[in-house]
């Protein structure tokens, strides 16, 4: 079994500040990691994501993420943020074997940025 | 490009009444999803397909029935409708498995559904 949890449920931050989004997971195997970004009244669309080698990946919009083992977390990152990066931002693990049926998903951060 | 459609957007039911949610992908995805997302649940997923005449249960299967006839489509049903399925419904495809470089989930846009 495996496990995500989102520490905020809603972050707020200035426009053109910095931010990070908290994710923890645990699990007994070997894991690929995800963060997808849902706008209002839109499906999900994927940000980035891990499978293995470099622990800092760079997804899209200028967010990145960094895998911690250790920590077992996946936080994602943005230096400076923009009114378009509003948004509900959900992580997202599954087993490194297997088909997307056992992805599970966080509980969601809504991230507001205050112009 | 069309991607992931979902029909109807919104709609409202009485309990007890049935319907029918239809996703369709014009991707030639070999798979597809059906997820609930509930507040302060994130998404769960209902039931799956690997290919066309499959299904298989999910996380919460329970109240619903799902069909995938012919490739392209996957159709989600309610019997019978309850208060506790009134929820966003999200349906998604793939063509791979999460590992592949640049495979990912496409998701539609989502059916509000709520049971009265």
């Amino acid at each position: 079994a495996q496990s995500v949890t989102q520490l905020d449920s809603q972050v707020p931050v200035f426009e053109e500040a910095p931010v990070e989004l908290r994710c923890n997971y645990s699990s007994s195997v070997s894991v690929y990691l995800f963060w997808y970004v849902q706008y209002p009244n839109q499906g999900l669309q994927l940000l980035l994501k891990y499978l293995s080698g470099s622990t800092l990946v760079k997804g899209i919009n200028g967010f990145e993420a960094e895998f911690n083992k250790s920590q077992t977390s996946f936080h994602l990152r943005k230096p400076s943020v923009h009114i378009s990066d509003t948004a509900e931002y959900f992580c997202a693990v599954t087993p490194n074997s297997g088909g997307y049926q056992k992805v599970t998903f966080g509980i969601g951060t809504k991230l507001q940025v205050i112009p | 490009n069309a991607g992931v459609t979902q029909t109807p957007k919104f709609r409202v039911l009485k309990t007890g009444q049935s319907m029918t949610l239809l996703c369709a992908q014009d991707m030639n995805h070999e798979y597809m999803y059906w997820y609930r997302q509930d507040p302060g649940m994130g998404l769960r997923l209902i039931h799956y397909s690997v290919g066309e005449g499959t299904t298989a249960k999910g996380e919460v299967p329970d109240g619903y029935n799902v069909s995938r006839l012919k490739k392209q489509n996957f159709l989600l049903g309610l019997e019978s409708a309850a208060p506790s399925q009134t929820s966003v419904y999200f349906c998604a495809s793939s063509s791979l498995f999460p590992g592949q470089l640049g495979e990912k989930l496409f998701f539609g846009s989502g059916t509000q559904l709520s049971v009265l």
